[in-house]
């Protein structure tokens, strides 16, 4: 089942923070951020495991809450170039033959 | 290294018409993906393969859409016959490990109109 994401779209001025919720109905063990810009490939940001370990950008930042199967990516001091549609995608377990399956996406817009 | 290629990146063709995609993941990644991207439906997962073998197929939308994975270095997905309604963007990734925390890598994506 695809994870729901939160808020669809949201616009911001350049230097302003946002936050981008992620909601999944089932038991996750992990969650992929992507950012894709129009017309090109989605871009790895961030992943995140359960039991805490987080690989991905320094300048990013999210959290996982494996009880509430909730995560959040934060983007402070936005800047032009954070523009584009935000995917969090959701791994179900670290068992073998896994898959992910991603959210319907949020749209940021960042204005000078 | 090179990322996921992808070909051809765009593809316009008539309805009824057999439709081929091709992917090459990224050397030594043992997973791939084949995902379908619109506006409706946002990104979605047609199929993905574990060491060669198609482990999920569920997302195929019916028996016009088949994927092969004959080695390791090289996926195809056909459309045969192609309707209009298989316009999208298809992207094709790969993963190393996937199930031990490791995300997936996205190919430029193949570009396709159906007329």
């Amino acid at each position: 089942q695809q994870p729901v994401q939160s808020p669809q779209a949201v616009i911001l001025r350049e230097g302003e923070d946002a936050v981008i919720n992620c909601s999944s109905s089932k038991a996750l063990y992990s969650v992929h951020w992507y950012r894709q810009k129009h017309g090109e490939a989605p871009v790895f940001l961030m992943i995140l495991l359960k039991g805490g370990e987080q690989k991905g950008h320094e300048k990013i930042s999210a959290s996982f809450n494996e009880k509430k199967q909730q995560s959040s990516l934060y983007l402070t001091a936005s800047q032009l170039s954070y523009s584009g549609t935000y995917f969090c995608g959701t791994g179900e377990s670290n068992f073998g033959n896994e898959k992910l399956t991603f959210g319907t996406g949020t749209r940021l817009t960042i204005i000078p | 290294d090179a990322g996921v290629i992808q070909s051809p990146r765009h593809e316009v063709t008539e309805m009824g018409q057999e439709v081929t995609l091709r992917c090459k993941p990224i050397s030594g990644h043992n997973s791939l993906f084949w995902y379908r991207q619109t506006m409706m439906r946002g990104l979605e997962l047609l199929i993905y393969f574990n060491n060669n073998v198609p482990i999920d197929d569920s997302g195929m939308p019916e028996d016009r859409f088949s994927a092969k994975m004959p080695n390791a270095s090289f996926s195809t997905l056909k459309i045969q016959p192609s309707e209009p309604r298989d316009s999208a963007v298809y992207f094709c990734a790969s993963s190393l490990a996937f199930h031990s925390g490791n995300t997936i890598y996205f190919g430029e994506g193949s570009w396709l109109t159906v007329v």
